[in-house]
């Protein structure tokens, strides 16, 4: 069974809406990686939570981790065509071993 | 960015062919990782390393075979490629498990 779930798998939002991302755990988390992939290049970090109820933003994207440290959200707010891509939640289960990856959620930004 | 590079970027070879990806890092980095990047499967880890000489086996280990003999590289070989490796595969580093993964641009592998 998949321990982390993405939802939605894919989604498309007019330029301006805003947009939530979920990453859920099937297992308490360590820590918790946000990561976004232009299409057909590498992976680049944008945030990364610890603590129950942790929340970071960085400029219009804000990620939060909930109480029980199971489930995070990705908001965007405002969106802009710079925002489209693949955006991946890594899950740190133990703080000692490699991240395990969500499979992912692909934005589309239309005008 | 930091100083991660994959080669090569991509490649086509035949069944049954050895192959072999080069991750080569600038920064130093303790940890390094081999992840493959499937439609519906998302990023999966096929090894890892914690140190020279050091490596461990990742979810999607079978079919492949790493060396770390210095700091800066870390190698992946399929021993004898075939259709169900066709893939990206991407190398990342981090300072410890715990510090964030610095990814490189991928390879592209494509077995026929």
């Amino acid at each position: 069974s998949q321990e982390l779930e993405q939802s939605p798998q894919s989604l498309i939002v007019q330029e301006g809406k805003n947009l939530t991302i979920n990453c859920t755990s099937s297992k308490t988390l360590y820590g918790l990686y946000w990561y976004k992939q232009k299409y057909g290049e590498g992976l680049i970090f944008l945030m990364m939570l610890q603590k129950g109820g942790e929340e970071k933003s960085h400029e219009k994207i804000t990620a939060k981790l909930d109480e029980k440290k199971q489930q995070s959200s990705l908001h965007i707010t405002a969106s802009q065509p710079s925002h489209a891509g693949i955006y991946l939640c890594g899950a740190d289960y133990s703080g000692n071993t490699p991240l395990v990856f969500g499979k992912g959620t692909r934005l589309s930004v239309i005008a | 960015d930091a100083g991660i590079t994959q080669s090569p970027r991509h490649k086509v070879t035949e069944t049954g062919t050895p192959v072999t990806l080069r991750c080569h890092q600038t920064e130093n980095h303790r940890y390094m990782y081999w992840y493959r990047q499937d439609p519906g499967h998302g990023l999966r880890l096929i090894h890892y390393s914690y140190g020279v000489k050091d490596t461990d086996k990742g979810e999607v280990s079978d079919g492949y075979s790493v060396s770390r003999s210095k700091t800066e590289d870390f190698l992946l070989t399929l021993e004898s490629a075939t259709s169900s490796q066709t893939s990206v595969y991407f190398c990342a580093i981090s300072e410890s498990h715990i510090r964030e993964l610095f990814f490189g641009e991928g390879s592209r592998l494509t077995v026929l």
